[in-house]
């Protein structure tokens, strides 16, 4: 059975850090993996999905990375903000073709930047 | 969230009542989903419907039954509502392809309906 585990479940950093979130699978079988952020009371707005087959992808100041052979995804954050401030979820799409994808998700890192 | 409404926002109902949560789609995705998510247990599956009149269990799909009448609309109801069911509920949509292809946006989240039962 699919588990994902995102650590840290909590991260305070100050404003202008670097940052790396992570994400690990225990089945290397997936369609893609998916990071997604929520701010308090509101639904999941998507930042990035990595297909199986690549090995990162990019946007603006965020770089998602993906090993599949070691079931490992990462979040990077450059350049850190307050309005960065948000739960950071992880998901895995299981590779099965057909059955409607099913994301399996992380328990979430909540991020709290600190101007 | 382009492409995908649900409604009500938010709604207050005693226990025992029926309650009807919809999700509206302008996407054509042949997939949507309904998840609930939970302080400590996360999002998790509760039916999902991969075409019209085609739906199936998720992971905690006891007290709950969905209907899918046409491609852009997606119904939840909670049958008699009790209190835990109190949560926030989110609707999904996605595409699916034999293999990952470029232009895959994966899935897209609706705002959520908060719903309490007292």
């Amino acid at each position: 059975k699919q588990e994902v585990t995102q650590i840290p479940a909590a991260l305070s950093v100050p404003e202008g850090e670097n940052l790396v979130l992570n994400c690990s699978f225990t089945d290397s079988a997936i369609y893609n993996l998916q990071w997604f952020r929520q701010d308090p009371g509101k639904g999941l707005t998507s930042l990035l999905l990595i297909q199986s087959s690549q090995r990162e992808q990019t946007s603006g100041r965020l770089n998602a990375s993906l090993d599949k052979s070691s079931g490992r995804s990462t979040l990077y954050i450059a350049a850190s903000q307050p309005g960065d401030s948000a739960t950071y979820l992880c998901a895995v799409r299981p590779l099965i073709y057909n059955q409607g994808g099913k994301l399996i998700f992380g328990q979430g890192t909540e991020l709290s930047v600190k101007p | 969230d382009a492409g995908i409404t649900q409604s009500p926002r938010h709604k207050v109902t005693e226990t025992g009542t029926p309650v009807t949560l919809r999700c509206h789609q302008t996407e054509n995705h042949r997939y949507m989903y309904w998840y609930r998510q939970d302080p400590g247990h996360g999002l998790r599956l509760i039916h999902y419907s991969y075409g019209v009149k085609d739906t199936d269990k998720g992971e905690v799909s006891d007290g709950y039954s969905v209907s899918r009448s046409k491609t852009e609309d997606f119904l939840l109801t909670l049958e008699s509502a009790t209190s835990s069911q109190t949560s926030v509920y989110f609707c999904a949509i996605s595409e699916e392809w034999e293999r990952p292809r470029q232009g895959d946006h994966g899935y897209t989240f609706g705002s959520g309906t908060r719903l309490t039962v007292v």
